[in-house]
């Protein structure tokens, strides 16, 4: 069954110190992976998205994410976090056709960027 | 939040009440889901329709019911067979049913809480 792991609850960085929110995944075909971002009583908001091709893909307000297929990863990175880029951030895996080709959550990050 | 709309943002029930949230959508998107949010949990899949006038259960589909009636339109009913219903419910659609490529874009959600 298709997977995601995000194995940090919440992800403490200072204002202009690089930041990593890490996910990874299980799937028994190719991997389609997105990034979303939740403000406080919102809905989600899509960063960014691996399909095929470069494993390094870039997104919205200047997050990047890699993808690393040997290690089943799909980590997202931003070079200098802002203070308004704190929120909570869910990594998801489509889950091929299965269910309408519905997204599988991780249990989201918290991230809180401190000035 | 894209052009998708949900209404109310918040919703109060009393025990035993059936209650209905709404869900537009001006983006000319075929497939539309329906997804609850806990704490700690990432989101899980209650129902999806890839086409009008056809809908399918998703993960957690047990207490709630749709329907579909106008490609714009997905409202989802909360009824008294649902035993945990206080949750924060989210609204999605994607380009086309079949398109694995494709994000979903999210409403801003409704907050229910029995009372």
């Amino acid at each position: 069954a298709q997977s995601v792991a995000q194995p940090e609850d919440q992800v403490n960085v200072a204002e202009g110190n690089p930041l990593t929110v890490k996910c990874t995944y299980s799937v028994s075909g190719n991997p389609y992976l997105f990034w979303y971002v939740q403000y406080p009583n919102r809905g989600l908001q899509f960063l960014l998205k691996y399909i095929t091709g470069d494993n390094l893909v870039k997104g919205s307000y200047g997050f990047e994410a890699e993808f690393n297929k040997s290690q089943t990863s799909f980590h997202l990175k931003k070079p200098s976090a802002l203070v308004s880029d704190s929120a909570l951030y869910f990594c998801a895996v489509r889950d091929g056709y299965n269910q309408g080709g519905k997204l599988i959550f991780g249990q989201g990050t918290e991230l809180s960027v401190k000035p | 939040d894209g052009g998708i709309t949900q209404s109310p943002k918040y919703l109060f029930r009393k025990e035993g009440q059936n209650v209905t949230l709404s869900c537009e959508q001006n983006l000319n998107h075929d497939a539309m889901y329906w997804y609850r949010q806990d704490p700690g949990q990432g989101l899980r899949l209650i129902y999806y329709s890839q086409i009008v006038n056809d809908f399918q259960k998703g993960d957690i589909a047990e207490g709630y019911s749709v329907s579909r009636e106008k490609k714009e339109s997905f409202p989802l009913t909360v009824t008294s067979a649902q035993k945990n219903p206080t949750a924060f419910y989210l609204c999605a659609s994607s380009l086309t049913r079949r398109g694995l490529y494709n994000e979903q874009f999210f409403g801003p959600g409704t907050r229910l809480t029995v009372l």
